[in-house]
C-alpha cells in the first residue's frame, strides 16, 4: 500500500463547476500538507500549505485536512479552463526539522469551456 | 525575487556519460531538496541539503548519484555513467523553513 493515495483521474468538469480533489494517507505522523499544481512539462507550483487539521482558504481554493480520517481535500470554486493541470498532494512528518515530502501520484483535471 | 532556477532545462546524454544538473535556490533560502519524477509516476524525494552539508540522502540510489550544495554557487546533482533508467525529470525545491518552492526541472534523456 502506498503511503499517499490519490485518484489519478482524469477528472473532466465544465467551466464554473466546483472541483473536489482528495488524498488519503496511512502515516499518522504527517503534520504538513501541501497542494501543488503542475502544468504539462513544468515544475510544481505551490497552491496551498496547511499544518495539522483544519481548513484554509485562499481565493477560489480551499484546503481541508482531517487527520482523524487521514484524508485531505482541495476544493476549487468557479473552475476555469486555466485550472486544467495535474494537482499533486504532498505531505510530511517534518521530522528532524525538515520536510521530506511524500507525493501522491497526481490527479489530472480538465476544465472545459 | 527570482524563483528557483534550474539548468539545463533539457539534457541529452548517451549511456555511460555523466550528467550534471544545477539548482540555484530562491534568495534567502538555505534548504535545497532534489526530487525525481519518472514518466507517469509521482515525485520521489532524493536528497536534502543545507549549505555545505548533506542532511538526508535516503532517496538517492547508492551508486552513481551524488549531490552537493557548496558555500558559493548552485546545488549540483551529479549522475555518473548514466543508464536509460535515469531518464526522468529532476526537480529541485528550495525552502525558507517548511514550505517548498520548485524549479522548472531538468529533463534528462539517456540515449
Amino acid at each position: 500500500q502506498k503511503e499517499v493515495e490519490q485518484d489519478p483521474g482524469p477528472l473532466s468538469v465544465p467551466e464554473g463547476a466546483i472541483v473536489s480533489l482528495n488524498c488519503t494517507y496511512s502515516n499518522s505522523a504527517f503534520q504538513y500538507f501541501m497542494w501543488y499544481r503542475q502544468y504539462s512539462r513544468k515544475g510544481p507550483e505551490l497552491l496551498m500549505y496547511t499544518y495539522s487539521s483544519g481548513n484554509k482558504e485562499d481565493g477560489r481554493f480551499t484546503a481541508q485536512v482531517d487527520k482523524s480520517s487521514k484524508y485531505i481535500s482541495l476544493f476549487i470554486r468557479d473552475s476555469q479552463p486555466s485550472d486544467s493541470a495535474t494537482y499533486l498532494c504532498a505531505m510530511s512528518p517534518f521530522s528532524g526539522g525538515y520536510n521530506k515530502l511524500i507525493f501522491g501520484a497526481g490527479t489530472r483535471l480538465a476544465v472545459h469551456p | 525575487n527570482a524563483g528557483v532556477m534550474q539548468n539545463p532545462r533539457h539534457l541529452v546524454r548517451r549511456r555511460g556519460q555523466e550528467a550534471r544538473l544545477r539548482c540555484s535556490p530562491m534568495k534567502g533560502h538555505s534548504h535545497v531538496y532534489w526530487y525525481r519524477q519518472l514518466p507517469e509516476e509521482g515525485l520521489k524525494f532524493m536528497v536534502y541539503l543545507q549549505k555545505e552539508n548533506i542532511i538526508d540522502e535516503s532517496g538517492m540510489p547508492k551508486e552513481r548519484f551524488s549531490a552537493e550544495f557548496p558555500k558559493e554557487g548552485p546545488s549540483i546533482l551529479r549522475i555518473q555513467q548514466v543508464v536509460r533508467g535515469d531518464s526522468a525529470a529532476y526537480f529541485c525545491a528550495s525552502s525558507p523553513t517548511t514550505e517548498q518552492y520548485f524549479g522548472p526541472g531538468t529533463r534528462l534523456t539517456v540515449t
